[in-house]
């Protein structure tokens, strides 16, 4: 079954707006960590959020955590067209060696 | 990039024919995964190994195999494809556990 779901399924925005996305998770978790995924590629990491963080900051990229609402959100801050892929969050279920996948979200950046 | 191929990177089989993917890395990572990817479904895990001939099952791991004799190569064996296995496999790797993750460029099949 699906660790975390992301929200919404699809986004399409202008570009230099800011994009918003959702991961909700059922289990406790270590980290939560947000792909990306360009259109014909395998994924690529973003940012790794730790459970007793609250907020983290890489570039124009912006990951929130609530553990207690178990849900984390990834800000997209002026977007580009070339930020135009899928978007997935992961989670370790609480220390596992595997990580489970959200089933993404599609954001089309337009120019 | 993290050093990860993956070949082939296409394939056509048919129907009842056994099929082995390799996944090949350069990082000397402990942990190797296949993943495959379907619309609809997102990343679902098929195996894992978490070091020389240690392996272990994920998600979907019926009609698959997997073996791990060296440290930096992964094989995914089908060992009779259906139509149901056509897809994308992923395979990815990190060098610790439930930690970030380095994917490979994938596979795409199709069982015919």
């Amino acid at each position: 079954s699906q660790q975390g779901e992301e929200d919404p399924q699809a986004l399409s925005i202008q570009e230099g707006e800011n994009a918003t996305m959702n991961c909700s998770y059922k289990t406790s978790i270590n980290n939560l960590q947000w792909y990306r995924q360009n259109s014909g590629r395998g994924l690529v990491h973003l940012i790794l959020i730790r459970s007793n963080e609250r907020e983290k900051h890489s570039g124009r990229l912006r990951v929130t955590l609530d553990t207690s609402k178990k849900s984390s959100s990834l800000l997209i801050t002026a977007s580009r067209a070339a930020d135009t892929a899928s978007y997935f969050c992961a989670t370790d279920q609480g220390g596992s060696e595997k990580l489970v996948f959200g089933k993404g979200t599609k954001l089309t950046v337009n120019p | 990039d993290a050093g990860i191929t993956q070949s082939p990177r296409h394939k056509v089989t048919e129907t009842g024919t056994p099929v082995t993917l390799r996944c090949h890395q350069t990082e000397n990572h402990r942990y190797m995964y296949w993943y495959r990817q379907d619309p609809g479904h997102g990343l679902r895990l098929i195996h894992y190994s978490y070091g020389v001939k240690d392996t272990d099952k994920g998600e979907v791991s019926d009609g698959y195999s997997v073996s791990r004799s060296k440290t930096e190569d992964f094989l995914l064996t089908l060992e009779s494809a259906t139509s149901s296995q056509t897809s994308v496999y992923f395979c990815a790797i990190s060098d610790r556990p439930g930690e970030t993750q380095y994917f490979g460029p994938g596979t795409r099949l199709l069982v015919l």
